[in-house]
Parts: C-alpha cells; sequence; structure tokens
C-alpha cells in the first residue's frame, strides 16, 4: 500500500513530442505528489508537484494530470527537446506531521530524439 | 542547484570498513533526510532528520545510522559495510514537504 507504480519504464520520442509517464498509487493518505528529474550522475531535481484537490497544474512545458479517484496521475511534456533526455521519478508523501519520507516510483528513462 | 552539498562525491571502500558521508542543507531548511539509490532504481527512503532527532526510518537495518547538527547539516554513517551497499546516496534538505536533493555520493564498496 505504500508503493506507487511508474510506467512505462523508457520511453522514445521525437523532438517536439509530448512524451506523458503515469503513475499509480493506493494509500489515500498520500496528500503530496512531486515529480523528479534526474540526469546522469546527478541528484534528482524537482520539477513540478500537485496536491490531490487539484486536477491540474501546469509549469512552463511540464504539466501534471491528476485523477484522484482512480489514484493515478501523469506527467506530460509538452514540445519536448533534446534536453529534457533523463530519468523521471513520480513521488507521493504523507502528510508533513508523519516522517515525510518520500516513495519513489521506479523511474522512465526518456529519450527525445533530435 | 539546490543549495545542498554533499562529500565526498565518490568514495571506495572495501566489505566490513565503515564510511560517513556528508551533508550540508539548503539555508533556512531545518529537515535532512537521506535515501539509498541503487543503480537504475528509485531512491528509497532510509531516515530523516529533524531538528536533531530522527524523526521516521525505513526499512534499513541498524547499522545504518545518523546526525544532525545545531546548524542543520548531517551525516549518514554506515557500519560493517557489505556489497549491497554499493549505491548512490542522496541527501535532501526541507523545510515544509518539498525536498531538495544534493548530488550524491557515489559509494562503491569492493
Amino acid at each position: 500500500q505504500q508503493q506507487v507504480k511508474q510506467s512505462p519504464q523508457s520511453l522514445i520520442v521525437q523532438k517536439g513530442g509530448i512524451p506523458i509517464i503515469n503513475c499509480a498509487y493506493e494509500n489515500t493518505a498520500f496528500d503530496y505528489f512531486p515529480w523528479y528529474q534526474q540526469f546522469p550522475g546527478k541528484g534528482p531535481a524537482l520539477l513540478i508537484a500537485i496536491r490531490p484537490d487539484v486536477s491540474e497544474k501546469k509549469e512552463g512545458r511540464f504539466t501534471i494530470s491528476f485523477n484522484k479517484s482512480a489514484k493515478q496521475f501523469s506527467l506530460h511534456i509538452m514540445d519536448s527537446q533534446p534536453g529534457d533526455s533523463a530519468t523521471y521519478f513520480c513521488a507521493a508523501t504523507l502528510p508533513s506531521s508523519n516522517t515525510g519520507k518520500l516513495i519513489f516510483g521506479q523511474g522512465t528513462t526518456l529519450q527525445v530524439k533530435p | 542547484e539546490t543549495g545542498v552539498t554533499q562529500s565526498p562525491t565518490h568514495l571506495i571502500k572495501t566489505r566490513g570498513q565503515q564510511v560517513t558521508l556528508r551533508c550540508s542543507s539548503q539555508s533556512g531548511h531545518n529537515t535532512v533526510s537521506w535515501y539509498q539509490q541503487a543503480l537504475g532504481q528509485g531512491p528509497q527512503f532510509i531516515f530523516q532528520y529533524y531538528r536533531e532527532e530522527e524523526n521516521g526510518r525505513g526499512n534499513f537495518p541498524p547499522r545504518f545510522s545518523g546526525l544532525q547538527f545545531p546548524n542543520y547539516s548531517s551525516e549518514l554513517n554506515v557500519n560493517a559495510l557489505e556489497l549491497d551497499d554499493s549505491a548512490l546516496y542522496l541527501c535532501a534538505s526541507s523545510r515544509l514537504e518539498t525536498q531538495y536533493f544534493g548530488p550524491g555520493t557515489r559509494l562503491l564498496v569492493l
């Protein structure tokens, strides 16, 4: 029940395409869902985050769609660029009164071809 | 850049040795969390420190221990190293729920 399942494991798109990465969770107590981008040899960098009372959030070319009833959320990258090639992780956490530990998905390796 | 720094960047140890990894938090952050990231996997929560006290622990044995100092910097100590401890160790600092990660320490256990 503490897991976050992420798919696909890898994704290849052409420049300008819209890659979509999906995540699903079981624990309805999760209340904060961030997405991280990680380049090889670097730490994860926060991209965008959402709370379950919001169905969509946009920041620049990145959009999170959230479906609370289905317990699913997804990341869309608009007008993808070769520089977006990285590994993307979704995560979830319990309310900050708890440990605040992030539970990560397994990661999606994205390749954007020129 | 997040302002979270970690040292050393790389480390090679042999099985059975002990290691200490260090993390400096982003200014204004009073909470530090440590994660282990095996190759090709998502980070796994080790533990979190808030105001110098352990505030939650993941599924890691007691030979993984930590400290947080009054300036909110932190250490991760691992005793009796095993081959499976080879991984990228990440620290993340936070004040509320958003966690900002450092670049990590790559540990190789031979």
